[in-house]
């Protein structure tokens, strides 16, 4: 089945240690996103990618890196200078239909600080 | 300024019966577009319906429609004959820029959201 997934569902991260969070999809989509949400908010972009090895900053980029080595993976790592990581991650991946480009999502990553 | 304003932190409503969500937009771009997601308590967005700004009619899909007042800047989404899976986060999102016909890829900006609650 096509479709977008996460992985790990849950992560946890010590202080001063930096993590990974997985996003594949198989739809053969060109652009990919990454989105953090906090609990009761709307969603903010953190970078986004149109093409392979190519990506821009979104709006709270700041502690946060990505790449886009291959068309259907799209990793985000937080680093140790993001200090306060704990929130939700969705991961999308959108294509043009008409006029306007759609974006799906996966099914997120929590992410929680010990 | 809130550039997706959704006024309604939670709405209630019966099982079958009609509900209207509110969002209103705030953009000086003449070309946008205006989506509808979906989040249930499992976490995963699911895109309902979308409009584009010169679209002449409202975009309806199944018992989803999308009331479009430009002139307002209003995008309120209109669910028909509400069933208990309805109950979820609704949000209105934005995309402004994409040029007619071509390629172009960035950013949603979304409201804060809606909690819809189906009663029995």
């Amino acid at each position: 089945d096509g479709g977008i997934t996460q992985s790990p569902k849950y992560l946890f991260r010590k202080e001063g240690q930096n993590v990974t969070l997985s996003c594949e999809q198989n739809l053969n989509h060109d652009a990919m996103y990454w989105y953090r949400q906090d609990p009761g908010q709307g969603l903010r972009l953190i970078y986004y990618s149109q093409i392979v090895n190519d990506f821009q900053k979104g709006d709270i980029a700041e502690g946060y890196s990505v790449s886009r080595e291959k068309k259907e993976s799209f990793p985000l790592t937080v680093t140790s200078a993001q200090k306060n990581p704990t929130a939700f991650y969705l991961c999308a991946s959108s294509i043009q239909q008409g006029v306007w480009e759609t974006q799906y999502f996966g099914p997120g990553t929590r992410l929680l600080v010990l | 300024a809130q550039k997706i304003t959704q006024t309604q932190p939670g709405m209630f409503v019966q099982e079958k019966e009609a509900v209207t969500l509110d969002c209103t937009y705030d953009t000086s771009d003449p070309s946008y577009g205006l989506f509808w997601y979906k989040q249930p308590s499992s976490g995963e967005m699911i895109f309902l319906i979308y409009q584009g700004s010169y679209d002449q009619q409202n975009a309806t899909e199944g018992r989803y429609s999308l009331n479009f007042q430009k002139a307002r800047k209003s995008a309120n989404l209109v669910i028909s004959a509400s069933q208990l899976g309805d109950s979820a986060m609704y949000f209105c999102a934005m995309r402004e820029g994409a040029n007619a016909g071509g390629t172009s890829y960035g950013k949603l900006t979304f409201g804060q959201g809606t909690i819809l609650t189906v009663h029995p």
